[in-house]
């Protein structure tokens, strides 16, 4: 069955860097997009990039452009998010989700999430 | 700064149906694109409950149905039931600037 499986929960500082995987497993890694999206404490969910796992393109959401870097790695089926200069409204759940549709995406499935805590 | 506004709370009692509309944009849902819903049980990942306005993927019960109109969209839940008490959340995509793929403030749904 299709599969994200995220890395472990993280806490950092202020100003420090944070990177998270997601494994796919179950389909074809390189024929769907991969979609990251965050969700604060008690907070609704905020779309954040787009990573093609084919040729490695990416697209980001503009209030996090120059932060936030998206990777893959085919070898693994696995896609990165690296979000830097962490401030503490960075804290939040980080969801990867596999994108669905041939044009404009929808999310299915979606990774565990992963819990990145921002504090000094 | 969610671009598609969702009522905070709806509730019911068992049995009954509860619909959520989900507002948007000629940026947006008024603008063509699909609008997709998924519920999100407490301290879970988000589950892809209707695709492409009115789809349910598999497994999903026919007690869900999701409908487009204009600038807006709608997700109703007949026969509602005590599990069905989670978040609801509806995406679209939005041609604007200010971002590519957009969620709904979400509602939360609470079975009296």
């Amino acid at each position: 069955q299709v599969q994200l499986v995220q890395s472990g929960a993280e806490v950092k500082k202020p100003g420090a860097s944070v990177k998270v995987s997601c494994k796919a497993s179950g389909y074809t890694f390189t024929s769907y997009y991969m979609h990251w999206v965050r969700q604060a404490p008690g907070q609704g969910l905020e779309w954040m990039g787009i990573i093609n796992p084919s040729g490695g393109s990416t697209s980001y959401a503009q209030k996090l452009q120059g932060r936030v870097t998206m990777t893959r790695d085919t070898s693994t089926s696995t896609v990165y998010m690296e979000l830097s200069s962490l401030r503490s409204e960075d804290t939040a759940v980080y969801y990867c989700a596999r994108g669905v549709g041939a044009t404009h995406n929808w999310f299915d499935p979606w990774g565990q999430g992963t819990l990145v805590t921002v504090s000094s | 700064q969610s671009v598609l506004t969702q009522p905070p709370s709806v509730s019911g009692a068992p049995g009954q149906r509860v619909t959520i509309s989900c507002t948007g944009s000629s940026s947006n849902i008024g603008a063509g694109y699909d609008v997709h819903w998924y519920q999100q049980l407490p301290g879970t990942a988000p589950k892809l409950l209707i695709y492409g306005n009115s789809n349910r993927p598999s497994g999903v019960p026919d007690r869900f149905s999701g409908s487009k109109s204009g600038t807006s969209a709608s997700l109703a839940i007949s026969g509602l039931q005590a599990e069905d008490e989670a978040d609801y959340y509806c995406q679209s995509y939005d041609s604007s600037l200010s971002g590519r793929y957009v969620f709904g403030t979400g509602t939360k749904v609470t079975v009296l």
